[in-house]
């Protein structure tokens, strides 16, 4: 089963801040998801990468598949952006996922 | 809107009783998923099915089972229920098992 370490477990910032999120993991992957839920307790998926780099509007993920870790930065943090964000990665097949224990973020304004 | 529907939105039972949570994945999506988040595991994959078939098993308990019926909704029937079954339930849906994940909004299961 894979490993999901995920840092750091809260966060707080204030808005405008540059935000990073890290996850590790133990075992060789083929594609690393990044989620998000919400207060109210929706998630939405924000990321699913494979190697290299994706950018959507203020959020960008990273993966280094070598060193088996993650990042999840957002520029300009905003109060909207509070929320709890999940690294989860596979354990057997593509879709049976190990989820890290999330990491809640709060902006200030 | 992701597109997946979760009903009901919420269920309070007590212990011993048996209930059923309905998933209704995005159009054109044969992969659907179910996922279980508590407070104490997090969150935990259960069961996958692919177009109507059981593709992978997760932690899903003996007490719990699922389907994918031809029109493509899933269900999860959890049975003789205990206190630590309360939790929130999510449903998700994929195109292919390499396309990103759509999640429903859950179902929060509260078992007295």
């Amino acid at each position: 089963k894979n490993e999901v370490e995920q840092s750091p477990q809260n966060l707080t910032a204030q808005e405008g801040e540059f935000i990073t999120i890290n996850c590790s993991y133990s075992v060789g992957i083929s594609a690393l998801h990044w989620l998000q839920q919400h207060p109210g307790g929706g998630i939405v998926s924000l990321f699913m990468l494979s190697s290299g780099k994706k950018k959507h509007g203020r959020l960008i993920a990273t993966i280094n598949i070598q060193e088996k870790h993650s990042s999840l930065h957002i520029t300009a943090s905003h109060p909207r952006d509070s929320a709890v964000y999940i690294c989860a990665v596979p354990s057997g097949s593509a879709r049976q996922l190990t989820f890290g224990s999330g990491t809640q973020l709060t902006v200030l304004p | 809107d992701s597109g997946v529907t979760q009903t009901p939105k919420h269920l309070i039972t007590a212990t011993g009783q048996r209930v059923t949570l309905r998933c209704s994945p995005r159009s054109g999506d044969l992969s659907v998923y179910w996922y279980q988040q508590s407070l104490d595991q997090g969150l935990q994959f259960l069961i996958q099915y692919y177009n109507g078939e059981e593709r992978a098993k997760g932690n899903i308990l003996e007490r719990f089972s699922a389907q994918q019926f031809p029109d493509l909704h899933s269900e999860l029937n959890l049975s003789s229920l205990e206190l630590g079954d309360s939790a929130l339930y999510f449903c998700a849906s994929s195109e292919t098992v390499v396309s990103p994940l759509h999640f429903g909004n859950g179902t929060r299961l509260t078992v007295t």
